[in-house]
């Protein structure tokens, strides 16, 4: 996971409280991604950035919301965290491979529990 | 909806057999990848073969892509007890750095020694 960390790694919370994950990167790579890990259901993208404050969403991004204010750090916030985002969340940053492929470099994850 | 679907769910060999696994998908792709996750880790990308391609190679893989049925393969050869892990494919519309990748729900491939 080099080049790229996630913070914090777990986390406990309760129903209705703001929850801010954070990932940081060094790669200086233009696009950042949030995606969300649920059995049954794979990886699904949250949000993902193409730049400083440049932001669009992805398929499940109801209840979140995202900042990018440097090129380094993005923020994926739940303003009032409810259970059935319980989930592993992962912040990936895209590595341009030969001919401008789209290939993802993940962090470590991050474990949220809403009780 | 998931766009790309992986077969079998779960797969179990032994030390030093070949494991297959698949995926299909439902609309046209610019390329397909595979991607790797072990337990309590990130997925990490294995390798990728573009709509034009039919056949990859990288070491122990081989990725096969047949776009008529809109489905790829991955193969492991001589497989290890380290490629235990989960195994993902990943379909991408288009070439770039924005094409947002769509991901399949997962393969479990457990190595026994």
């Amino acid at each position: 996971d080099a080049g790229i960390t996630q913070s914090p790694r777990h986390k406990v919370t309760e129903t209705g409280t703001p929850v801010t994950l954070r990932c940081h990167q060094t790669e200086n790579h233009r696009y950042m991604y949030w995606y969300r890990q649920d059995p049954g259901h794979g990886l699904r993208l949250i949000h993902y950035s193409y730049g400083v404050k440049d932001t669009d969403k992805g398929e499940v991004s109801d209840g979140y919301s995202v900042s990018r204010s440097k090129t380094e750090d993005f923020l994926l916030t739940l303003e009032s965290a409810t259970s059935s985002q319980t989930s592993v969340y992962f912040c990936a940053i895209s590595l341009d491979g030969a001919s401008g492929a789209n290939v993802l470099t993940f962090g470590a994850g991050s474990r949220l529990t809403v009780l | 909806s998931q766009q790309g679907e992986e077969d079998p769910q779960a797969l179990s060999i032994q030390e030093g057999e070949n494991a297959t696994m698949n995926c299909s998908y439902k609309t046209s792709i610019n390329n397909l990848q595979w991607y790797r996750q072990n337990s309590g880790r990130g997925l990490v990308h294995l390798i990728l073969i573009r709509s034009n391609e039919r056949e990859k190679h990288s070491g122990r893989l081989r990725v096969t892509l047949d776009t008529s049925k809109k489905s790829s393969s991955l193969l492991i050869t001589a497989s290890r007890a380290a490629d235990t892990a989960s195994y993902f494919c990943a379909t991408a519309p288009n070439t770039g750095a924005n094409s947002k990748l769509t991901f399949g729900k997962g393969i479990t491939l457990s190595v026994r020694p």
